[in-house]
């Protein structure tokens, strides 16, 4: 199963962008890049996903690199309610689904 | 739309006991994952129900069981617990399974203690 390495942990300023990047280097080709995120005290939450263009929601974007081995999560303005572990991880689009969670990368947010 | 909804949100239980959570999952989702969330390992796949069935299971002993109602809804359940079974467990349920654009919607965990 695919694996992806993120960061142990990060901090921003409040009302600054934060990127949180994950790599995921033996991608394959119909595996779709998931981000979850999960606040103190709650069940994880789903950000976005994307396969191999760049994504926008509300919530955030994701930009994929060309090779597909790394990705980036973008807040584009962090608040103290963003703080929590972002999860990046790898879906099979083709087959019955297993996610494989990694540790996550846990954002500080300093006001 | 009401969430996923888990109960009990703690419970505190002997070893060599048995136990069962509950999942609600949101209307209209027919497929139900768990997944057990420990501080060293990390959320981890236990099973996923769609139509009362089983699809998928992780690696897990057989002490970890579950099941899924005609209303979709689900029950786990672990025998004989053990200390090291103490974890958040999770839910999670999404309109069918596979579908990769219909994303997981997590319920906010029952705190499993063991002592």
């Amino acid at each position: 199963d695919a694996k992806t390495t993120q960061p142990n942990s990060m901090e921003s300023n409040e009302e600054e962008p934060v990127h949180l990047p994950c790599n995921h280097s033996t991608i394959s080709g119909t595996d779709y890049i998931h981000w979850y995120r999960q606040l103190p005290s709650q069940g994880p939450e789903y950000v976005i996903h994307g396969l191999t263009s760049n994504v926008n929601n509300r919530m955030a974007s994701l930009a994929i690199a060309e090779d597909r081995k790394s990705s980036t999560l973008i807040l584009h303005r962090a608040t103290l309610r963003d703080a929590a572990v972002y999860y990046c991880i790898l879906r099979d689009g083709d087959s019955n689904y297993q996610l494989i969670w990694g540790a996550g990368t846990k954002l500080i947010i300093k006001p | 739309k009401a969430g996923v909804t888990q109960t009990p949100r703690y419970l505190i239980k002997t070893r060599g006991q048995q136990v069962t959570l509950s999942c609600s999952p949101i209307s209209g989702h027919r497929s139900v994952s768990w997944y057990q969330q420990t501080p060293g390992q990390g959320l981890q796949f236990l099973f996923e129900y769609f139509s009362e069935t089983q699809r998928n299971k992780g690696n897990f002993p057989g002490r970890f069981s579950g099941r899924q109602f005609s209303n979709s809804r689900s029950e786990m359940n672990v025998s004989t617990l053990e200390l090291g079974d103490s974890a958040l467990y999770l839910c999670a349920s999404s309109l069918v399974p596979g579908q990769i654009n219909s994303p997981l919607h997590f319920g906010n965990g029952t705190r499993l203690t063991v002592t």
